[in-house]
């Protein structure tokens, strides 16, 4: 079974630049989140969507981060325009959505963006 | 505010012997951990869980403990394994308000085991 596909797996832009990430997830799962993880830090969620539904996007900057999961499968997040502090590994996961509180998030290998 | 503290960025463990991987956590609504290993240039990979229900949860050479009372959790790896070396990830979330299936991680401590 393939497991959560994420690309690009690097990016190096320069500041102000827009940029994008796309992410397929596990066939089959219906949640998928976007975690940004800051260098020595542990992965803070942005946004999770249940289908094409974003249910909890509490933590997405709005002003610049966007999100989409139009056909409630694969997902691109942007950011525009960056900024240096956006430097980070953003990580895509996924999970079946079956309504299981203790089911488990699978994670893709993630961004490593740069920002100069 | 760091709700969920791993104090220690780094342990370094001989081979056969036990690592020790220690998680406090402040919100006293979290009801459900998790441990995630993350090898360089990989996602998270989950290894074990355990409910507050629960004090032990076993899998193989991996035992997690939970201390309610103390807000503390531990990951024992018996016995330690060159490819355990990787930076293993406390995680919690909580089954109340909106928020129910956001993970809240600690920093991570880099596991060493030295063979």
């Amino acid at each position: 079974e393939a497991g959560v596909v994420q690309s690009p797996r690097y990016k190096i832009i320069e500041k102000k630049q827009p940029v994008a990430f796309w992410c397929n997830p596990i066939s089959g799962h219906n949640t998928l989140y976007w975690y940004r993880q800051n260098l020595g830090q542990g992965p803070e969620l942005l946004i999770r969507y249940e289908n094409e539904e974003a249910v909890d996007d509490s933590q997405l900057p709005k002003d610049r981060f966007s999100a989409e999961r139009l056909k409630g499968v694969d997902s691109t997040l942007k950011i525009q325009p960056a900024e240096l502090g956006d430097s980070a590994v953003y990580l895509c996961a996924s999970s079946p959505g079956q309504g299981s509180y203790q089911e488990t998030q699978y994670f893709g290998p993630g961004t490593r963006l740069l920002v100069l | 505010d760091q709700q969920v503290k791993q104090n220690s960025p780094s342990l370094s463990v001989q081979e056969g012997r036990i690592s020790i991987l220690n998680c406090d956590y402040t919100n006293s609504m979290f009801d459900y951990f998790l441990w995630y290993k993350k090898y360089p240039a990989e996602g998270p990979t989950f290894l074990i869980s355990i409910s507050s229900i629960k004090d032990k949860n076993e899998d193989g050479r991996f035992t997690v403990f939970l201390n309610k009372s103390a807000k503390h959790l531990s990951l024992h790896i018996v016995p330690s394994q060159p490819g355990d070396s990787a930076v293993y990830f406390c995680a919690a979330k909580g089954s109340s308000g909106g928020s129910n299936y956001k993970l809240t991680f600690g920093k991570g401590t880099l596991l060493t085991v030295n063979p």
